[in-house]
């Protein structure tokens, strides 16, 4: 059975300075993982998505994520934080090996940006 | 180009009362999907819908939860003699086709139900 493992529930960071949120999935086929971010009170906006095209996936806002399947890892990054980044964030992967519809999301991380 | 619009926004209902829950898709889009967010949880799948056929329904709980898409009209979530476990955020996603890599689920602002 898939399911993805967000390593932690809450990160702050400065200003300006990298953002690194951690994610490891369980997958007995070749995933597909997404990463989602949610605003207090909104609903989910998709920042990437990997289509194993590139293991390198540049996502909208600035956000990138690498897909390492020698570490079962999709780790979330941006260079330089912004203010308005903090928000929730969700590693989503996909149920079973098809198009079945059904997202598996982590339980969430918490970005915390500092002034 | 209107996104997936879900409404209320906010529900209040007393234990025993029945919910309602509207989900809109997005232009062109006839799967939707479900989920149920407690607090300090992550989304959980519930149903899976595309136009008047139920596809996965593997989330919902047995008793007082339904869902239909009918050809006409939005998708509704109906939650029958609610429980103070029922609060919770649920959110509603939409696809062009079912959800592939390709075809990412677009999600709505979500209804904050709580039960009094």
């Amino acid at each position: 059975a898939q399911s993805v493992t967000q390593l932690d529930s809450h990160v702050s960071v400065s200003e300006g300075t990298p953002v690194l949120l951690r994610c490891n999935y369980s997958s007995s086929y070749s995933p597909s993982l997404f990463w989602y971010v949610q605003h207090p009170n909104k609903g989910l906006q998709l920042l990437l998505k990997y289509t194993s095209a590139a293991t390198l996936v540049k996502g909208i806002n600035g956000f990138e994520a690498e897909f390492k399947k020698s570490e079962t890892s999709f780790h979330l990054t941006k260079p330089s934080a912004h203010m308005s980044d903090a928000a929730e964030y969700f590693c989503v992967v996909i149920h079973g090996s098809g198009n079945t519809g059904k997202l598996i999301f982590g339980q969430g991380t918490t970005l915390q940006v500092k002034p | 180009n209107a996104g997936v619009m879900q409404n209320p926004r906010h529900l209040v209902r007393r234990r025993g009362q029945e919910a309602r829950l509207r989900c809109s898709p997005m232009k062109g889009h006839s799967h939707v999907y479900w989920y149920r967010q407690l607090p300090e949880e992550g989304l959980k799948f519930m149903v899976y819908l595309q136009k008047e056929n139920i596809i996965d329904e593997s989330g919902m709980p047995k008793e007082r939860f339904s869902a239909e898409f009918p050809k006409e009209g939005p998708s509704i979530l109906r939650i029958q003699q609610v429980v103070r476990g029922d609060s919770a955020a649920y959110f509603c996603a939409s696809s062009i086709s079912p959800t592939g890599s390709n075809q990412p689920q677009h999600f709505g602002d979500g209804t904050r139900l709580s039960i009094l």
